[in-house]
């Protein structure tokens, strides 16, 4: 049973570009979230998706992000005309949904590491 | 919303000594709590959580507390091991949103050989 697969494990854009960050939860899982990690800091939620579903995008920066979960493939982080603030890890991970009123455990992919020149 | 704070950042302790990990929390509706461990370069791995319905969980080694009266739950590593060292993280859920998880800042523990 593949774990949570992020890819690319690294990615290093320009000012200016745009950045896609892919993500393809556990088998079973229909709950997908997207943290952001700074250097030397803790998890920050961004969104949490269902499939073709958006439930909750409060930590996402109003501008130049975006995430999609569509009803095929992968789970996507954009993020266009990328700055250097944007440099981080970014980590998705899924769970299954609750079961008989209990939170699914979140599992969490190895990251892509964002680094922006 | 919920608002999980993390004691302390960075821990030390000698190989075979115990290390604890507090965290309280500020949903009162919060009903599951995880704890991850993150190595330097990978993502965090769920290594124990605990549900509001029990007081204490343990895992070999590693046990975890709950107190919802207070809102503060514990991490315990008996007998450490140079392995144990990584970056420890409390979470809890946000029941409002079903599914959500809010993170504490983080622990860096070192375990000395």
């Amino acid at each position: 049973n593949a774990g949570v697969m992020q890819n690319p494990r690294h990615l290093v854009r320009r000012r200016g570009q745009e950045a896609r960050l892919r993500c393809s939860p556990m088998k079973g899982h229909s709950h997908v979230y997207w943290y952001r990690q700074l250097p030397e800091e803790g998890l920050k939620f961004m969104v949490y998706l269902q499939k073709e579903n958006i439930i909750d995008e409060s930590g996402m920066p109003k501008e130049r992000f975006s995430a999609e979960f569509p009803k095929e493939g992968p789970s996507i982080l954009r993020i266009q005309q990328v700055v250097r603030g944007d440099s981080a890890a970014y980590f998705c991970a899924s769970s299954p949904p609750p079961s008989g009123g209990f939170t699914g455990e979140l599992f969490f992919g190895e990251g892509s590491r964002l680094t922006v020149l | 919303g919920e608002n999980v704070e993390q004691h302390p950042s960075t821990l030390s302790v000698q190989e075979g000594d115990s290390a604890v990990i507090k965290c309280t929390y500020s949903d009162s509706a919060s009903n599951y709590f995880p704890w991850y461990k993150q190595e330097l370069g990978k993502g965090p791995q769920l290594i124990i959580d605990i549900r509001s319905n029990v007081g204490e969980k343990k895992d070999q080694r590693i046990a975890v507390t709950l107190n919802k009266t207070a809102k503060h739950f514990s991490l315990h590593i008996t007998e450490t091991q140079p392995e144990d060292s990584a970056v420890y993280f409390c979470a809890a859920d946000n029941s409002n949103t079903g599914n959500q998880f809010y993170f504490g800042t983080g622990t860096s523990l070192t375990v000395i050989p």
